[in-house]
């Protein structure tokens, strides 16, 4: 069964770290675009980043930029996300989602939330 | 940077009737590589309509996207219960964008 589980989220202060897992099940990840995506309580949908299959080309939002880094292990089938210096409005659920070939994001995780409070 | 804008907010129509959404991107869409999404609460999003006008797995027939360049639609016939909820379109494919959202409800 094609599923991805996100894994990581929770309370952190401003200014900590916190690192997401989506794990892969069921299809070929190595061949897959692969993003994230978050919605703050109540609001619409931001897309955040997206990195190759094999890894070699990354894109973030500028909303992002230069304080969360994206990267996945094709060996274990995990797509992670690295967020430093987070902000309050940083806190958001965060979805993963695959991107199989310019086809839309076909498959989503159920999301992880991400609470950055003092 | 392409901004997409959805209308209107707020849908306000009764089982059985149509539901007409608009999304308007600020540039053209490269490759038509338009996308829609409807959400329910506590759900994530599912997709509904790539490509512009192609349907993805298992969405019904009375669900369907038209539109190109900067003009986009969503229509959706004869509105079931499970229809009602939030629908999003996206430009994907580099950049990546979505609009601010359509909610479906009930009148």
């Amino acid at each position: 069964q094609v599923q991805l589980v996100e894994s990581g989220g929770g309370v952190v202060q401003p200014g900590r770290s916190l690192r997401l897992s989506c794990a892969a099940y069921g299809f070929t990840f190595r061949s897959s675009l692969m993003h994230w995506v978050r919605q703050a309580p109540g609001k619409g949908l931001e897309w955040i980043t997206v990195i190759s299959g094999d890894g070699n080309s990354i894109h973030y939002a500028d909303s992002v930029k230069g304080r969360f880094t994206i990267s996945r292990d094709n060996s274990r089938n995990i797509l992670n996300l690295q967020m430093n210096s987070l902000r309050a409005e940083d806190t958001a659920l965060y979805f993963c989602a695959r991107d199989p070939n310019l086809e839309g994001f076909d498959v989503w995780g159920r999301g992880t939330m991400v609470t950055v409070s003092s | 940077e392409i901004v997409l804008t959805q209308s209107p907010d707020t849908l306000s129509l009764s089982p059985g009737e149509r539901a007409t959404l608009s999304c308007r991107a600020s540039q053209s869409v490269s490759g038509n590589y338009l996308a829609w999404y409807k959400q329910k609460p506590g759900q994530a999003p599912r997709l509904l309509i790539y490509r512009a006008s192609s349907r993805a797995t298992g969405i019904p027939d009375r669900v369907s996207g038209s539109g190109s360049g900067t003009d986009f639609t969503l229509t959706i016939n004869r509105l079931e219960p499970e229809d009602f909820a939030v629908y999003y379109c996206q430009q994907y494919g580099s950049p990546w964008r979505f609009g601010q959202g359509t909610k479906v409800e009930i009148k």
